[in-house]
């Protein structure tokens, strides 16, 4: 059964502290997105790759937020440092055009509490 | 741009009762139009998807039917159930490329018995 992989689940930190969210994109999915979801906001995009590039980040905050793909089974979202307004639930979701799907298959998150 | 606008929340139904959650979309294109449904503590699940005009897409009892004359795609179940109780989110996707779904803010359905 393909899914979405995402580690940690949880994660508290204290403010500072630098994080590092984990995703496993489905086999073969060549694009990868990055949401934040909170009360407020709901779900934003922060960033997406294709084929490992970073095609736009600009949801990002560039000062403390980074995102990256060291290879095709792997994405990271890193934080440092954290802040105590970046407490949120963090979705990480794969996707391929391939036989014409265009849905984005996501994984369960990691919620991140920020004290 | 693109957007997605679906009723606000909570809807609160009792358990067999109809259930119509209001999706409207700005897009330029035909983008493809999704529901998604998420449980509490669990990620976004597809719900149903249509990717043409007059298409209809279903699962587990809900319906969903592309309206391009209108820009909507409604949300509709005959009789809930206690375990649909989800946030349900409406998105659209351009039909252009790898590009990223764009969400509605979500609508919180509580099914009571």
């Amino acid at each position: 059964d393909a899914r979405v992989t995402q580690t940690p689940r949880h994660k508290v930190t204290e403010m500072g502290q630098e994080v590092t969210m984990r995703c496993q994109p489905i086999l073969g999915h060549n694009t990868v997105f990055w949401y934040r979801q909170t009360m407020m906001q709901g779900l934003e995009l922060l960033a997406y790759f294709r084929n490992r590039a970073p095609l736009d980040d600009s949801g990002m905050p560039k000062d403390r937020f980074s995102a990256e793909m060291p290879d095709a089974t792997l994405a990271t979202l890193k934080i440092q440092p954290s802040e105590p307004r970046d407490s949120a639930v963090y979705f990480c979701a794969s996707g391929s055009r391939v036989g014409g799907n265009t849905e984005a298959f996501f994984g369960q998150g990691t919620r991140l509490t920020v004290v | 741009g693109n957007s997605v606008t679906q009723m606000e929340g909570p809807v609160t139904l009792s358990e067999e009762a109809f259930l119509t959650i209001n999706c409207t979309y700005t897009a330029t294109g035909y983008p493809s139009l999704f529901w998604y449904v998420q449980y509490p503590g669990e990620g976004l699940q597809l719900l149903l998807k249509a990717t043409k005009a007059d298409d209809k897409g279903s699962n587990k009892g809900f319906e969903a039917t592309y309206r391009k004359e209108t820009t909507s795609f409604h949300l509709e179940k005959g009789s809930v159930q206690v375990s649909d109780s989800a946030v349900y989110f409406c998105a659209l996707r351009p039909n252009s490329g790898n590009t990223p779904l764009v969400f509605g803010k979500g609508t919180r359905l509580s099914v009571i018995a």
